[in-house]
């Protein structure tokens, strides 16, 4: 089945200990990206991957990082999570970026820092 | 940059009624995506406009994107409990290569 996995799926964790949200398409997407979800502000960009190797900043990238080593894989590292990093992430993916490509996105991560 | 800014925040409407929700932008986009999160799910594509004036229906679901293609609409006609969620709209924004979000509708239907 195509899909977007993200694990885990809840997470709770205390300031400045670091972990990493994973994420896997099997779908061979060359696009890939990270957003947040907050109330009324909708979903905001993190960080975005065009291929393997090749990463962006997207509207909201502090306090964050990524890496795309593999095609399939784009895991988020939160370095040092604080508490305005508690939000619903979720990873998507499309076949490029551009026109005509809709993204597929994962089943979400809610995280919560105390 | 972009801005993407989409109305109402929040609509609760009776089944049977009818309800829209509009997408306005501060620059003209090349396309216009929609998408549907169910509560407690993930947001799920349901359409992309890519001309100007262009009009597209599903079903119940009529979409629409502005001559300037600086704003869309989604009309939904004899709302029914299985179309609660939140709708987004996207603006492709080639500069930045992001699709850029609305703050997207929530809507609630009572049965």
């Amino acid at each position: 089945e195509a899909q977007v996995t993200q694990n885990p799926r809840y997470l709770i964790t205390v300031t400045g200990k670091k972990l990493t949200v994973t994420c896997s398409q099997n779908m061979n997407h060359e696009y890939m990206s990270w957003y947040r979800q907050d109330p009324g502000l909708g979903l905001r960009q993190i960080y975005y991957s065009m291929n393997v190797e090749v990463t962006d900043k997207g509207d909201v990238p502090e306090g964050y990082k990524v890496s795309r080593k593999e095609k399939r894989n784009f895991p988020l590292i939160l370095e040092s999570p604080s508490p305005n990093q508690t939000s619903l992430y979720f990873c998507a993916s499309s076949l490029r970026f551009g026109f005509s490509y809709e993204q597929y996105f994962g089943p979400g991560t809610r995280l919560t820092v105390t | 940059g972009q801005q993407v800014m989409q109305i109402p925040q929040y609509q609760h409407v009776q089944e049977g009624e009818d309800f829209t929700t509009y997408c306005n932008s501060s620059t003209t986009l090349s396309n216009i995506q929609w998408y549907k999160q169910r509560p407690g799910g993930h947001p799920v594509f349901l359409i992309q406009l890519v001309k100007s004036g262009e009009v597209k229906k599903q079903k119940r679901l009529t979409f629409q994107f502005g001559e300037a293609k600086k704003n869309s609409s989604l009309h939904i006609t004899a709302t029914q409990t299985t179309d609660v969620g939140t709708y987004f709209c996207a603006g492709l924004d080639t500069g930045r290569r992001a699709l850029t979000f609305g703050s997207g509708t929530r809507l609630q239907v009572q049965p």
